[in-house]
């Protein structure tokens, strides 16, 4: 079945990066746009990023705007999210998100990964 | 940014009775293509968000008719017909006609 599944989260100081994966399985990778949405320690859900399915296309919200930067491996149906001088609020449960619709980006998100955490303390 | 207020914030419900969840967006989410580019997901304890409805009122594969969604402009609203046991978890309106936002959740427990 469509599947997504994050890795690369943990605890990291202040000003440091991380990098997470997010592996695809299921369905034709290259066919869709991915997204990162993170949620805050008993907050709401907040978009970070999203890159189309021919690469061509990506964005972000404006708080991580130049500190992130988002990828994809189409030969390891991999996502990625390069993240850089990270901040205490930065801290939340980032999940992947497959776009609902093929080929065109909605960002509508209907196939979710469990997540992967990042604690950014010293 | 296109700010989403829902409410109540919480919602205790007496299974088998109808449920109810409003959204507000600080603009209107109808753009001139027809299309209400608002979506409602359902977050269950522990687990990441599931989509329920799309653009104001289609139900996303798999999702029990016994949730709705209506409303055009600013005003929206989740209709849960009968509620049930596996409802429970918090509801996100959001929207997509620009950057993506959320609203802050919709606590939906059982009585």
């Amino acid at each position: 079945q469509e599947q997504l599944v994050e890795s690369g989260g943990g605890v990291v100081q202040p000003g440091r990066s991380l990098t997470l994966s997010c592996a695809a399985s299921g369905f034709t990778f290259s066919d869709y746009s991915l997204h990162w949405v993170r949620q805050a320690p008993g907050k709401g859900l907040q978009w970070v990023a999203f890159m189309s399915s021919d690469e061509t296309n990506k964005d972000y919200a404006e708080s991580v705007r130049g500190r992130f930067t988002i990828s994809r491996d189409k030969f390891k149906n991999t996502l990625h999210l390069h993240m850089t001088s990270l901040r205490p609020d930065d801290t939340a449960v980032y999940y992947c998100a497959r776009d609902r619709r093929r080929v065109v980006t909605s960002y509508i998100m209907d196939v979710w990964g469990q997540g992967t955490t990042v604690t950014v303390s010293s | 940014e296109i700010v989403m207020t829902q409410s109540p914030a919480s919602l205790p419900v007496t299974p088998g009775e109808p449920a109810s969840i409003s959204c507000r967006s600080s603009q209107s989410l109808l753009y001139s293509n027809g299309f209400i580019y608002l979506q409602w997901y359902l977050q269950k304890p522990g687990q990441s968000p599931q989509l329920l409805i799309y653009l104001g009122s289609n139900r996303a594969s798999g999702v029990p008719d016994r949730f709705s969604g209506s409303g055009s402009g600013t005003d929206f609203t989740l209709k849960i017909s009968r509620v049930e046991p596996e409802d429970v978890g918090v509801y996100y309106c959001g929207q997509t006609l620009q950057t993506p936002t959320f609203g802050q959740g919709t606590k939906l427990e059982i009585k």
